[in-house]
C-alpha cells in the first residue's frame, strides 16, 4: 500500500514567486492536515481536512496561504506570494476517520517538501 | 494552549551508550503522547505511543512511559546503535481535535 506521498520534494524561489505544494493522501483516508517545520524550531500545524471540508485552519499564518482538497482526494497548498519567512519543510500526514469522541487514530506522514525561498 | 517541550539538541553518543531524551508538556484534558521519528532524507515516522497515564510504549528498544504527575514522556534506549542517528520529535494529541502539537525536536548523533 502507497504511503503519503508529497511533491516537490524540494523547491527553490524567489521571494514573490507562486509555489504548489501537493499532498496524496493514503487512500480512504478521511483526515488530511499540513504541518510545517521552520529551520530547527517545532513542527507547527497549519491545516486539517476532513474529506474536502476544512475542519480546523487555525495555524494558517496569513492569506497568502491557500490551501484545497479536491474531491476530498489530493491536496495543494499555495503560497502566493513567496516570502523569505515561508522557507521551511512542509509536511502532510494522512490519517482514517476517527471513531467516538477520542481522535486518535495514527497519523501517517509523508517525506516533506523543502521550500527555500531566497 | 497545549505545549511541548522536549530537551535542545544536538545530542552526540558513543555506540551502546544509555539514551534519554527528555520531554514535558502542557495540556489540558487526557493527551495522548508520542514520539516520532525522522531519519535523514525520510519523512516523520510513529516510534511509540501512550494513550493514559502510566501506559508504556515501546518500539525497536526505545521506551517512554506517560507520567501524568510529572507531565513528561521521556525517551529511553538501554544501547543506541549508528542506525538511531536521527531527530526525535515528542507530541501530543488532545481531544478537542485532530491536530498534534510537536516539540522542537532533537538531532541525535551516534558516532561508532
Amino acid at each position: 500500500e502507497a504511503g503519503v506521498t508529497q511533491f516537490p520534494s524540494h523547491s527553490v524561489i524567489e521571494k514573490g514567486q507562486t509555489v504548489t505544494l501537493r499532498c496524496d493522501p493514503i487512500s480512504g483516508h478521511d483526515n488530511l492536515y499540513w504541518y510545517r517545520r521552520v529551520m530547527g524550531k517545532e513542527i507547527k500545524f497549519l491545516l486539517h481536512f476532513v474529506k474536502e471540508s476544512k475542519q480546523d485552519e487555525s495555524g494558517m499564518p496569513n492569506n497568502r496561504f491557500l490551501a484545497e482538497r479536491t474531491g476530498g482526494t489530493y491536496s495543494t497548498l499555495k503560497v502566493q506570494p513567496a516570502e523569505l519567512e515561508d522557507s521551511g519543510v512542509y509536511f502532510c500526514a494522512s490519517s482514517q476517520a476517527s471513531t467516538g469522541a477520542r481522535m486518535n487514530t495514527e497519523a501517517f506522514f509523508g517525506q516533506g517538501t523543502r521550500l527555500t525561498v531566497v | 494552549g497545549d505545549s511541548v517541550t522536549q530537551m535542545e539538541g544536538p545530542v552526540t553518543l558513543s555506540e551502546e551508550a544509555f539514551l534519554t531524551i527528555n520531554c514535558t508538556y502542557t495540556a489540558t484534558g487526557y493527551p495522548s503522547l508520542f514520539w516520532y521519528v525522522q531519519y535523514p532524507g525520510e519523512g516523520l515516522q510513529l516510534l511509540l505511543k501512550a494513550t493514559k497515564a502510566d501506559d508504556k510504549g515501546s518500539n525497536k528498544g526505545f521506551e517512554a512511559t506517560y507520567r501524568k504527575e510529572t507531565t513528561s514522556f521521556h525517551l529511553e534506549k538501554g544501547s543506541v546503535q549508528v542506525s538511531d542517528s536521527a531527530v526525535y520529535f515528542c507530541a501530543l494529541l488532545n481531544n478537542q481535535g485532530g491536530k498534534l502539537i510537536f516539540g522542537q525536536g532533537t538531532e541525535l548523533s551516534v558516532k561508532p
